[in-house]
């Protein structure tokens, strides 16, 4: 399978603890995306990465969120200090440079207790 | 905020056409008209996308009015595994986020 992968796919946590995800766009993507979905919306927009670059974070992306793109290919999202509104799933996406279309991946689904 | 506007939810019965429409009245003339879907736990899914000429691909037709204030996609023979929420978006070359509306969610009965 050559389509965006993120790991893990579920995570439950207590709330306060640290969480990390990661996500493995389509090879040669240089942008990719991290966006946020609540139950009954649609995805939010949270940050956008071009090459190792991160060039635009949605206010949405508080403190406590950091990610990283550290080598231009996969990307890590973590949350420090989880509270219960962080309860999502959680998406990333990338695209090629030269195309306009965003491929998603499946997601990963945080449970904060 | 998204800048369009579809019904919240839509049936079609299995081997009928499913038309999905989308409004989009204050569309710019560099804005694109993207098209996905989001089947139950599962990551968005990329359907198809338009500018103002009609498009079809192996998954659907996007009708685009001749205005552009307005879109149809047009799933031509629905089937159950098509049940899922339909997002129409539109999107600038250059602006790099989706924003995503609540969608239109198509269910598709035996």
């Amino acid at each position: 399978d050559t389509g965006v992968s993120q790991n893990p796919r579920h995570k439950i946590t207590k709330r306060g603890q640290n969480v990390t995800f990661r996500c493995d766009p389509i090879s040669e993507h240089n942008r990719l995306y991290w966006y946020r979905q609540t139950l009954g919306q649609g995805p939010e927009f949270l940050t956008y990465f071009q090459n190792e670059a991160q060039l635009e974070k949605s206010r949405l992306l508080s403190d406590r969120f950091s990610a990283e793109r550290p080598k231009g290919s996969f990307s890590t999202l973590e949350i420090q200090r989880t509270e219960q509104g962080d309860s999502a799933m959680y998406l990333c996406a990338s695209r090629q440079g030269s195309q306009e279309t965003q491929y998603f991946g499946p997601g990963t689904r945080l449970l904060v207790l | 905020d998204a800048k369009t506007t579809q019904p919240p939810s839509m049936d079609c019965a299995e081997g009928r056409a499913a038309n999905l429409p989308c409004n989009h009245s204050t569309i710019s003339g560099n804005e694109y008209v993207y098209w996905y879907r989001q089947i139950h736990s599962q990551g968005p899914q990329y359907i198809i996308h338009g500018l103002k000429n009609n498009e079809t691909n192996e998954m659907a037709s996007l009708i685009i009015t001749e205005d552009r204030k307005s879109s149809t996609l047009i799933l031509p023979h629905a089937t159950l595994r098509d049940t899922a929420v339909y997002y129409c978006i539109v999107r600038a070359t250059g602006f790099q986020k989706l924003v995503f509306g609540t969608g239109t969610r198509l269910l598709v009965s035996p």
